[in-house]
């Protein structure tokens, strides 16, 4: 069965500074990975994905992530934090066979940029 | 745009009321979902949905049933709402395959008192 773990539910950062946040997936297929952002009162808005080819994958936002299959990690970072980059991120793995996918989210993690 | 459309923001409800939430996509995507998103708890599936009048049980299906009646509609219903059922519910459409990742909806916060 498919699971995702994000691990720290509060990270942060001061403007400017690099951010990091945790992803680990659990697969017993090939995995479709997927981060998502949600600001306050809104619905959730697709960042990146990875599907199949490159392994690091850019993002909106100069947000990136690599896909490590050896270490089951799909890690967001930005290089530099901005006030606007606040929100909740949630990443996914895609769970189902070919036709009725469905996928599965982490808990969240709420990045909070301090001026 | 593409876009998947709540039919309301906010929405407070009494206990034991029969509660419709609706949602509607625009981009003739075949696949439908429901959600309900509670603080450290994530996303849950509630039900989802791969074709007109089919619809499949997520992990939390108890005290909600499901209607889809044509391709761009989904409707969650609350057949006798309890408080805790007091959540932000989600909808969201995709394409067939794994790879294509959801549109979202601005979401529905529903309270029920």
């Amino acid at each position: 069965a498919q699971s995702v773990t994000q691990l720290g539910s509060h990270v942060s950062v001061s403007e400017g500074a690099l951010v990091l946040l945790r992803c680990n997936y659990s697969s017993s297929v090939p995995p479709y990975l997927f981060w998502y952002v949600q600001y306050p009162n809104q619905g959730l808005q697709l960042l990146l994905k990875y599907t199949t080819g490159a392994t690091l994958v850019k993002g909106i936002n100069g947000f990136e992530a690599e896909f490590k299959k050896s270490e089951t990690s799909f890690h967001l970072t930005k290089p530099s934090a901005h006030m606007s980059d606040a929100a909740e991120y949630f990443c996914a793995v895609s769970a189902g066979t070919s036709g009725t996918y469905k996928y599965i989210f982490g808990t969240g993690t709420r990045l909070k940029v301090l001026a | 745009d593409v876009k998947v459309t709540q039919s309301s923001r906010y929405l407070v409800k009494r206990t034991g009321e029969k509660v419709f939430l609706e949602c509607v996509q625009d981009m003739d995507h075949e696949n439908m979902f429901w959600y309900r998103q509670d603080p450290g708890l994530g996303l849950r599936l509630i039900y989802f949905s791969y074709d007109v009048k089919m619809k499949e049980k997520g992990d939390i299906p108890e005290g909600y049933s499901v209607s889809r009646e044509k391709k761009e509609r989904f409707s969650l219903i609350l057949e006798s709402a309890s408080t805790n059922q007091t959540s932000m519910y989600l909808c969201a459409s995709s394409l067939g395959g794994g790879g294509y990742g959801y549109t979202f909806g601005s979401g529905t916060r529903l309270t029920v008192v």
